[in-house]
């Protein structure tokens, strides 16, 4: 079946410095969120790009809808310590008209004060 | 507030009970959605519904059943045939139709414990 492919696995930051993930398929996609789960919650919808090339900005995170369809970017900058989570991809298949969406592994953010 | 609510958060039950999950949203959303997340892994989808009475497998529905008897209410039940079924479930909700249909929207989830 169709997989998303999301780096790093984790990362280990200090306070202040950027932050950067990606996430790949061999597929191409329609549509890619990006989520942020804290621990023991559900995951809450930070970002969502719908047009190859797009760049979407929300406070202090940017992401980008890669232009080739298959790759999509989140970066944090001057993280701070609550930028502590999971961080989930997500992508929409074409091929499907329900709603379904295919979720990469996540990346585990911490970040030291 | 609208949003999506899900009970109890945290659940313990012996091995061979089933056990139902609740969620309820106010969203006004069509669809609805139930997610698995183990330690370490991503979501994985076992059941979705788009519409009022209908319902569709997702990659891992074997040893779950739902219903849609409201738009508003999707519960899951978790059966003894579920093989493994200590877990983190998830229920979500998206809009169709339109662009934003994938945006999903979670719930704050429940902890099954089985043993």
């Amino acid at each position: 079946g169709q997989q998303l492919n999301q780096s790093p696995q984790s990362m280990f930051i200090q306070e202040g410095e950027d932050v950067s993930m990606n996430c790949t398929s061999s597929s191409i996609f329609n549509t890619w969120l990006w989520y942020k789960q804290d621990p023991g919650e559900g995951p809450v919808l930070l970002i969502a790009l719908y047009k190859a090339g797009e760049l979407t900005s929300n406070g202090r995170l940017t992401a980008q809808f890669g232009i080739t369809r298959k790759d999509s970017f989140l970066n944090i900058s001057a993280s701070i310590p609550s930028d502590v989570g999971i961080y989930f991809c997500a992508g929409q298949i074409p091929s499907s008209n329900t709603g379904k969406l295919i979720f990469g592994q996540g990346t585990t953010l911490q970040v030291k004060p | 507030d609208g949003g999506i609510t899900q009970s109890p958060k945290y659940l313990f039950r012996k091995e061979g009970q089933n056990v139902t999950l609740s969620c309820e949203q106010n969203l006004n959303h069509d669809a609805m959605y139930w997610y698995r997340q183990d330690p370490g892994q991503g979501l994985r989808l076992i059941y979705y519904s788009q519409i009022v009475n209908d319902f569709q497998k997702g990659d891992i529905a074997e040893g779950y059943s739902v219903s849609r008897e409201k738009k508003e209410s999707f519960p899951l039940t978790v059966t003894s045939a579920q093989k493994n079924p200590t877990a983190f479930y998830l229920c979500a909700s998206s809009p169709i139709p339109g662009q934003r249909a994938y945006e999903q929207y979670f719930g704050p989830g429940t902890r099954l414990t089985v043993t």
